[in-house]
């Protein structure tokens, strides 16, 4: 079965570094996305992505906040400057084209701890 | 008000039982809810969707919408052990990209 895949597993870095996560998505679909959570609280949408640009985003998503698809397959989402706040799971999802979100596939996550 | 509310649980029932899990979300036009399953370390997977009220089911899983309530519900029949991960309930809204997840209620089957 097709999967979404994140690297790395778990990041640790000092406070004020920047960090790139990485997600490779199921190859047919459309649409990306980035969600996080907090230990202990709920799930978090930050951006959505659909034709090479960002089609929705948060209020957490800020400046210090970017993604990109820099090649077919890949997704990013870079973290500039990070803060203690920044540490959680972040989850990469993808879907194929239609009407409804009914169809993400979510990766495994990324563990970003902020140090 | 809060968009979606879940009891977080923990809930621990014993194998074979019906498991009930419920969320409560506050209206919109046009929406949609789905339940997910996550297990530990690992991210949230699809289990159902719905759009409308009413039940819908899917081998041991109903998924159930009462709009004059505002509630939603997962009911697990024939519980097993490996059905022991944490249950998200989440909102779409059409023409809207993001979904809004419940906290998750953590829900353990004991053999």
């Amino acid at each position: 079965e097709p999967e979404v895949t994140q690297t790395p597993s778990h990041q640790v870095t000092q406070m004020g570094q920047e960090v790139i996560l990485r997600c490779v998505p199921i190859s047919n679909h459309l649409y990306f996305y980035w969600y996080r959570q907090i230990l202990g609280q709920k799930v978090e949408f930050l951006v959505s992505f659909y034709n090479n640009e960002i089609s929705e985003k948060s209020e957490i998503f800020d400046d210090q906040f970017s993604v990109e698809r820099p090649d077919g397959s890949n997704f990013t989402l870079k973290i500039r400057s990070t803060k203690l706040e920044d540490s959680a799971m972040y989850f990469c999802a993808s879907r194929p084209e239609g009407q409804f979100n009914y169809g993400y596939t979510f990766g495994s996550g990324t563990r970003l701890t902020v140090v | 008000q809060k968009e979606v509310e879940q009891d977080p649980g923990p809930l621990s029932v014993p194998e074979g039982a019906i498991v009930s899990l419920n969320c409560t979300y506050s209206n919109s036009a046009f929406q949609y809810f789905m339940w997910y399953r996550q297990y530990s370390r690992k991210g949230p997977e699809l289990l159902m969707y719905t759009y409308s009220s009413g039940n819908k089911e899917d081998g041991r899983f109903t998924a159930q919408v009462d709009k004059s309530s505002k509630y939603i519900s997962l009911f697990i029949r024939d519980s097993q052990p490996s059905d022991s991960a944490t249950y998200l309930c989440a909102r779409g809204i059409q023409g809207a990209q993001k979904l809004v997840f419940g906290q998750g209620t953590r829900l353990t089957i004991n053999p």
